[in-house]
């Protein structure tokens, strides 16, 4: 089993749409990011999370410790939304990256 | 400014050839980081660099050498690369190593491809 699981694997929304992704994971953590990557390869980071709740835009990043979840909302999605996300955790004993497989969403006009 | 630049954007060399990719980033984070992407997979660690010094090797073949000359600056250096060498090379940079309220930033990558 991977440390960090994400879901849906892949995601298809018309325009408009509030999307919803999440992120399990089964190692101790000390921050967990929320990446995104569009095709052309550079990968920017939208949240750092160690508690609660973080609002930028339309981007809203949640994290629930006890549960060992967090969840990304995209809401009024637009087709610019397009990319792969990537939940990624500071874990391990150097508190290195942990990386998540990726959520691909492609939001339709 | 919370750019990291990474030169060049797409690298094509054959496997006798030696080639240097390039990072650089001035926000004053001692932290640098080279990550291997292959398609549809995630980035993998490659090297960790933690005040210039050389902290995380992840089993690195040694044909990819990396050199860290100052707090600015991250080489990876390429020498007798296979074909399955061929990937996205990120390079990263943080504060400080570890986590708590350290947001780590990623360049655009460099896509290298070995004939």
């Amino acid at each position: 089993k991977n440390e960090v699981e994400q879901s849906p694997q892949n995601l298809t929304a018309q325009e408009g749409e509030f999307i919803t992704i999440n992120c399990s994971y089964s190692v101790g953590i000390s921050a967990l990011h929320w990446l995104q990557q569009h095709p052309g390869g550079g990968i920017v980071s939208l949240f750092m999370l160690s508690s609660g709740k973080k609002k930028h835009g339309r981007l809203i990043a949640t994290i629930n410790i006890q549960e060992k979840h967090s969840s990304l909302h995209i809401t009024a999605s637009h087709p610019r939304d397009s990319a792969v996300y990537i939940c990624a955790v500071h874990g391990g004993s150097q508190g290195n990256l942990i990386f998540g497989k990726g959520t691909k969403l492609s939001v339709k006009p | 400014d919370t750019e990291v630049t990474q030169t060049p954007k797409h690298l094509v060399m054959g496997m006798t050839n030696k080639k240097s990719l390039k990072c650089e980033q001035h926000m004053g984070h001692r932290a640098m980081y080279w990550y291997k992407q292959k398609a549809k997979k995630p980035p993998e660690l490659m090297f960790v660099y933690s005040y210039e010094k050389l902290s995380i090797n992840e089993s690195v073949p040694s044909r990819f050498s990396p050199e860290c000359p100052n707090s600015s600056l991250l080489n990876l250096h390429l020498h007798a690369l296979q074909p399955e060498d061929s990937a996205l090379y990120l390079c990263a940079s943080s504060r400080i190593t570890g986590g708590y309220g350290n947001t780590i930033y990623f360049g655009e990558g460099s896509w290298l491809t070995v004939v």
